[in-house]
């Protein structure tokens, strides 16, 4: 896979407070993605990177700004954390190397919004 | 809109069995299929794809049959294990994203008695 480490594996916070997510990849790959999983729902794009400092919204964009500074890094910042936020979170990455290849994921970060 | 959807919610096989997971895809212009296979508490693992101009696809005991006239993907298991417990899903890439821009399902339990 594509070494992909989450950090951190549980996190649990008061409605209000700043969290940030982090995702590190060691294998260079171009786009990076942020995903929640819900029960009675498959995984919904929160965000993607396809290269540094380029990023773009996905389909449950509201309440999440990310940021890309280096390829292996891809943050995920909920400025003001609000219960229906508490979800499991999974980073994955993509090589780019042509549309048709799959993504690859992290172990995800278990977050609850107290 | 887009959406990717499973018809059984659970499978519950004998070890030594073939497994049959079944999904239905909406958008008949994607163009690319894979199925994931996820263990509790651990990220979605890649099992196997296909692509659009194949009907067929095998992989190390796992098959993955694609009908795009019914819109139909399936997940064959050859003699299912107990370590072959864990929820399957299938996700569609809709072709001309020009990245990819996955749509998943919610997801089959499989459970496998030894």
């Amino acid at each position: 896979d594509a070494g992909i480490t989450q950090s951190p594996r549980h996190k649990v916070t008061e409605t209000g407070t700043p969290v940030t997510l982090r995702c590190h990849q060691t294998e260079n790959h171009r786009y990076m993605y942020w995903y929640r999983q819900d029960p009675g729902h498959g995984l919904r794009l929160i965000h993607y990177s396809y290269g540094v400092k380029d990023t773009d919204k996905g389909e449950v964009s509201d309440g999440y700004s990310v940021s890309r500074s280096k390829t292996e890094d891809f943050l995920l910042t909920l400025e003001s954390a609000t219960s229906s936020q508490t979800s499991v979170y999974f980073c994955a990455t993509h090589n780019g190397q042509g549309v048709n290849q799959p993504q690859h994921f992290g172990d995800g970060t278990r977050l609850s919004i107290l | 809109g887009e959406s990717v959807g499973l018809h059984l919610p659970t499978l519950s096989v004998q070890e030594g069995d073939n497994s049959i997971i079944n999904c239905a895809y909406s958008n008949s212009a994607s163009d690319y299929f894979i199925w994931y296979k996820q263990e509790s508490g651990k990220g979605p693992q890649f099992i196997i794809d296909i692509r659009s101009n194949m009907d067929k696809r095998q992989g190390q005991r796992v098959t993955v049959l694609l009908n795009k006239t019914v819109k139909h993907l399936s997940l064959q298991i050859a003699a299912t294990q107990p370590g072959d417990s864990a929820v399957y899903f299938c996700a569609e890439n809709p072709a001309g994203t020009g990245f990819q821009k996955l749509v998943f399902g919610t997801g089959t339990r499989l459970l496998v008695s030894p």
